[in-house]
């Protein structure tokens, strides 16, 4: 079975710091793993993936993910966080490359950014 | 990139009724769709696999009998959560496939008093 956890409900960045969301996962067979971000009243959008191409993702927004299998980590950091970054994140792991197979997600962490 | 739409994003309804969700692709033909559910602090969760013209396919622990699902059309789902109890309150999301991804819906804040 696969299962995903998110570390922290909640983190709180000053603009321009870094911003770091932790996830790690579990999955007996190789992962596909994804990170999501949901702004208020909004579905779901895929931030990006990782199929196995890769280590480092490169996602839109300026974020990015590294998968580290050592680890079972893959965790999504931003250089420098923006305002508009605010809003919830979820790591998710399927068995399916396109994401259209069950995703398993982890709680989410919701990121709030100050000015 | 394309269009989940999820309607109504929040209703309130009494213990015993049901309640309607649909969930539309817009600009595409979704043969596939899923239902999740999120209760507070937990991870969304799947609840079933829609298929055009079939039955659903339920996860473990979720009723059928429940949580009604019909996929009459390409472009539409319906998740009708039956005699709903206060139990039920929690957000329930959609996604449909289209081309290997998977495009969510914002999501119905369910609340039964």
């Amino acid at each position: 079975a696969q299962s995903v956890t998110q570390l922290g409900s909640h983190v709180s960045v000053s603009e321009g710091a870094l911003v770091l969301l932790r996830c790690n996962y579990s999955s007996s067979v190789p992962p596909y793993l994804f990170w999501y971000v949901q702004y208020p009243n909004q579905g779901l959008q895929l931030l990006l993936k990782y199929t196995s191409a890769a280590t480092l993702v490169k996602g839109i927004n300026g974020f990015v993910a590294e998968f580290k299998k050592s680890e079972t980590s893959f965790h999504l950091t931003k250089p420098s966080a923006h305002m508009s970054d605010a809003a919830e994140y979820f790591c998710a792991v399927s068995d399916g490359q396109g994401g259209s197979e069950k995703l398993v997600f982890g709680k989410g962490t919701k990121l709030t950014v100050n000015p | 990139g394309a269009v989940v739409s999820q309607h109504p994003s929040r209703v309130i309804c009494k213990s015993g009724t049901s309640v309607k969700i649909e969930c539309r692709s817009l600009d595409f033909q979704a043969t596939t769709m899923f239902w999740y559910r999120q209760f507070p602090k937990q991870s969304l969760m799947l609840m079933a696999t829609s298929n055009e013209g079939s039955k659903a396919t339920y996860e473990q622990g979720v009723e059928k009998d429940k949580f009604l699902i019909n996929h009459a059309s390409l472009t539409l789902s319906t998740l009708t959560v039956t005699s709903a109890h206060p139990e039920d309150s929690s957000f329930y999301i959609c996604s449909a496939r289209r081309e290997f991804k998977a495009f969510f819906g914002q999501g119905t804040r369910l609340t039964v008093v």
